[in-house]
């Protein structure tokens, strides 16, 4: 059964960098069937897609953040990881990976990690 | 980018009533590319519905979902305890994937 763990600092400062890793059992991350991705939920709040990698590196991020991400994939490791620079509060969410579907009708969220909570704070 | 709007924010009903989520889009989207997704207190949001109206996998058949674009429908027949969470849909048409703001099943 894929499972998928997210890990990283529980807390970042204002104007610094959050940096995740989600690490995959389970299956490959090299499946060329499926996107990997980050989502997030401000306390709360509702959710919010924040990007998706191949495992060839090709990435989608969402606009509204796309300035200030950067997405990596490691297939040694079955890892894929998340930066987002330049944090505020406005940052502070649990932040969830997942997989979805590289097909268009098949790119809903499914598994996704327990996530985890990173505040933003000084 | 395509808001969806979840209605009623929250939906109070006793076990064994039937519920109706409604999710609307600000624009049409096909219903090949519309998710539900169901979230209990401290724990990640689990896929129940894909493609409008397919269920995923060890999802009971007592949850259903129909409808196309802009207005979709997430049902519960006889609401099992274990069902009250917040639901929350979601469009995979365009990018930015986006979600509604959620709808919170509460117990009567």
């Amino acid at each position: 059964q894929l499972q998928l763990q997210e890990s990283g600092p529980g807390l970042v400062k204002p104007s610094e960098t959050l940096s995740l890793t989600c690490t995959v059992s389970g299956g490959s991350i090299s499946s060329g069937r499926y996107y990997w991705g980050w989502i997030r939920q401000p306390p709360g709040k509702g959710l919010e897609w924040i990007a998706n990698i191949y495992y060839s590196g090709s990435t989608y991020y969402n606009p509204s953040l796309n300035s200030r991400l950067t997405m990596s994939v490691d297939t040694s490791k079955n890892q894929f990881s998340l930066k987002l620079s330049s944090v505020t509060a406005a940052d502070t969410a649990v932040y969830y990976c997942a997989r979805c579907g590289r097909m268009g009708t098949e790119r809903y969220s499914d598994p996704w990690g327990q996530g985890t909570l990173v505040t933003v704070s000084s | 980018e395509i808001v969806l709007t979840q209605s009623p924010g929250t939906l109070s009903l006793s076990p064994g009533e039937r519920a109706t989520l409604s999710c609307r889009a600000s624009q049409s989207v096909s219903s090949t590319y519309l998710a539900w997704y169901q979230q209990k207190p401290g724990q990640a949001p689990r896929l129940l519905i894909y493609g409008a109206s397919t269920r995923a996998t060890g999802i009971p058949d007592r949850f259903s979902g129909s409808g196309s674009g802009p207005d979709f429908t997430l049902t519960i027949n006889r609401v099992d305890p274990e069902d009250f969470a917040v639901y929350h849909c979601q469009q995979y048409a365009t990018s930015p994937y986006t979600f509604g703001q959620g709808t919170k099943l509460e117990i009567k």
